[in-house]
């Protein structure tokens, strides 16, 4: 099962892009890259996925290598509110044929005014 | 969108006292909902994967009979922690997939802080 590797923690100022990396260098070539994250005390949100192409919704970008050993969400205009713990994971196959998410640690990203 | 509602948001308990927790999908039907379990300060760990109308399946090292999973509706999943002690305190968090989305988006629901005493 592939893992991933995220820094600790990060700050972004608001109204600035935030940037967020991730490294999956052992994703299989099935395997999505999927970002939530974790306001406080509040469960997980779904913000974006993706398998090698890059995406972009309302929320956010993601950008994925043309290797696909690590990707970058990215958050256009930082707000105050965008404040929390920010997940990438990789999608495991489970038995049965349904997926579950394994959450690692993720990035604790902190907006400041 | 999707909406996954739990019931209750916070719950305090006598050590030894059973709590149920109930997860609810608003807007559309679950075959498959997930319990996660995460303490202050920790990431989520998933607990088990419920099936509507089938047993649940629980992660390594988790009692399943501890923590009772019941899924008898395409809406709705219960967790009931039997016996809770202090070492069971923690925030509880379900989520549910949508079926029909070829990328299997999980939607989660806001999580229930259960305190045993």
């Amino acid at each position: 099962d592939a893992k991933t590797t995220q820094p600790p923690s990060m700050d972004c100022a608001e109204g600035r892009a935030a940037n967020l990396p991730c490294n999956h260098s052992t994703i299989s070539g099935n395997e999505y890259v999927y970002w939530y994250r974790q306001i406080h005390s509040q469960g997980p949100q779904y913000i974006i996925h993706g398998l090698k192409n890059n995406e972009t919704n309302e929320m956010a970008s993601l950008i994925i290598t043309e290797d696909r050993k690590s990707s970058t969400l990215i958050l256009p205009h930082a707000t105050l509110r965008d404040t929390a713990v920010y997940y990438c994971i990789v999608r495991i196959p489970a038995q049965g044929g349904s997926e579950k998410l394994v959450f690692g640690k993720g990035t604790k990203l902190t907006v400041n005014p | 969108g999707a909406v996954v509602s739990q019931h209750p948001s916070w719950v305090i308990c006598k050590s030894g006292t059973s709590v149920k927790i109930e997860c609810r999908s608003l807007d559309f039907q679950a075959t498959t909902m997930f319990w996660y379990r995460q303490f202050p300060k920790q990431s989520l760990m998933l607990m088990a994967t419920s099936n509507e109308g089938s047993k649940a399946t629980y992660e390594q090292g988790v009692e399943k009979d501890k923590f009772l999973i019941n899924h008898a509706s395409l809406t709705l999943s219960t967790l009931t922690v039997t016996s809770a002690h202090p070492e069971d305190s923690s925030f509880y968090i379900c989520s549910a997939r949508v079926p029909g989305l070829g990328y299997n988006e999980q939607f989660f629901g806001p999580g229930t802080r259960l305190t045993v005493l």
